[in-house]
């Protein structure tokens, strides 16, 4: 299958402080999807980004995927206690419903 | 409502046991998923329903044996399962407006599976 990494792995953080996980696959995608997962909790739909290039934003939330649509990025400014879960991309290679996600950025922010 | 339901929230077999997970959602979507999600790892994808037609399986056992008798049900019926099948399995659903394109899964809350 289609292999999608994440880096770092893991991250802590002081509260306030901005975070990054990038993510990089073997071959081209279509689209890429991020998802934030709680602890004890399931996979909840942040974004999708289809174009190469794209940038969008929310509120304190950047999301990037690269200009050859083999890599992106999720930032966060300012992180706030709630920001903690683990942050996994989903990629496409194929426009449709097959996505295989990411091995996922565990975030600790630390109060 | 923009839930999707999964029953039970837990469950034990033994290796020789048949059972099912049961997911449902309302939203009218026409995809829907199986993962399997091991402790600290991504969601692998199992299974895709589209418009209750199964078209994507990514070479799962044939002991896990999806169903999906209409738009708003989805199964998974279990047999003859290993130790090492113990995991989380989480049912989604997507709308599916047009084919080739993609849209956001809504992720039900997962069966807890120990398989003993």
């Amino acid at each position: 299958g289609q292999q999608v990494m994440q880096i770092p792995q893991y991250q802590h953080v002081q509260e306030g402080e901005d975070f990054t996980t990038y993510c990089n696959s073997s071959t081209t995608l279509s689209n890429i999807q991020w998802y934030k997962q709680r602890p004890g909790g399931h996979p909840v739909f942040l974004i999708q980004l289809v174009k190469s290039g794209e940038v969008k934003k929310q509120k304190r939330l950047t999301f990037q995927f690269g200009e050859a649509k083999k890599n992106s990025s999720l930032h966060i400014t300012a992180t706030q206690t709630t920001d903690v879960g683990t942050y996994f991309c989903a990629g496409s290679r194929n426009t449709g419903n097959q996505f295989y996600f990411g091995t996922g950025t565990s975030l600790t922010v630390i109060p | 409502d923009t839930e999707v339901t999964q029953t039970p929230k837990h469950l034990v077999m033994g290796m020789t046991n048949k059972k099912s997970l049961k997911c449902e959602q309302h939203m009218g979507h026409r995809a829907m998923y199986w993962y399997k999600q091991k402790a600290k790892k991504p969601p692998e994808l199992m299974f895709v329903y589209s418009y209750e037609k199964l078209s994507i399986n990514e070479s799962v056992p044939s002991r896990f044996s999806p169903e999906c008798p209409n738009s708003s049900l989805l199964n998974l019926h279990l047999h003859a399962l290993q130790p090492e099948d113990s995991a989380l399995y989480l049912c989604a659903s997507s709308p599916f407006r047009f084919a080739g394109s993609s849209y956001e899964q809504y992720f039900g809350p997962g069966t807890r599976l120990t398989v003993t």
